[in-house]
């Protein structure tokens, strides 16, 4: 079945806490992002990669990291959580960058930093 | 700057008709997604045009025009089923920018 995971789904940490979301699709997708949604502000991009060892900032990439060392993932860190972190996050893959191929999200992470 | 802007809430009744307007200011074009997401799930794939006119599927329709910067989501016979929250996104090139969400209410 073509899919996007992440993991974990929930996660509650403290403010300074080094933590790690995983992303992985298995579609052989180049392209992949990261999203956060928060009430009333929509998707927001934290960062993209076009393909492995390329990676570029979002609209809103201070305080993550990501690699892409393989195609198939794409993780998020957040080396440093802060409480305006808090937030549900989206990853998405796609053929291309073209909007006409399908994005495909995974289920989301909501995480709670305190 | 990149904007897009689409109503907050929109409010019909099933059966009926309900247009999702979106106007969109952005440095790169190349086309416009609509994505649908319910409460607790992730958004999913409705519709892309990349060149001005209709594109139809099924229930759905989107509609755009490049010298108006502007496109629509029609969705006909709404059904219950239909209540979530609808994005548009502009293609930019190198990323897709999403508007905030328009979110659908159906009354019975």
């Amino acid at each position: 079945e073509a899919q996007v995971t992440q993991n974990p789904r929930y996660l509650i940490t403290v403010t300074g806490k080094k933590l790690t979301v995983t992303c992985s699709q298995n579609m052989n997708h180049e392209y992949m992002s990261w999203y956060r949604q928060d009430p009333g502000l929509g998707l927001r991009q934290i960062y993209y990669s076009m393909n492995v060892e390329v990676t570029d900032k979002g609209d809103v990439p201070e305080g993550y990291k990501v690699s892409r060392k393989e195609k198939r993932n794409f993780p998020l860190i957040l080396e440093s959580p802060s409480p305006n972190q808090t937030s549900l996050y989206f990853c998405a893959s796609s053929l291309s960058t073209s909007g006409r191929e399908t994005q495909y999200f995974g289920p989301g992470t909501r995480l709670l930093v305190l | 700057g990149q904007s897009l802007e689409q109503p907050s809430e929109v409010t019909a009744v099933e059966g009926a008709i309900v247009q999702i307007n979106c106007t969109y200011q952005t440095s790169g074009f190349y086309g416009l997604s609509w994505y649908q997401q319910h409460d607790g799930g992730a958004p999913t794939f409705l519709s892309y045009n990349g060149l001005d006119g209709l594109e139809e599927t099924g229930r759905f329709s989107s509609f755009l025009s490049r010298s108006d910067s502007y496109g629509y989501l029609l969705l006909q016979e709404l059904q219950m089923k239909d209540s979530a929250s609808y994005f548009c996104a502009v293609d930019g090139g190198d990323k897709i920018i999403f508007g905030k969400g328009t979110r659908l209410h159906i009354l019975p």
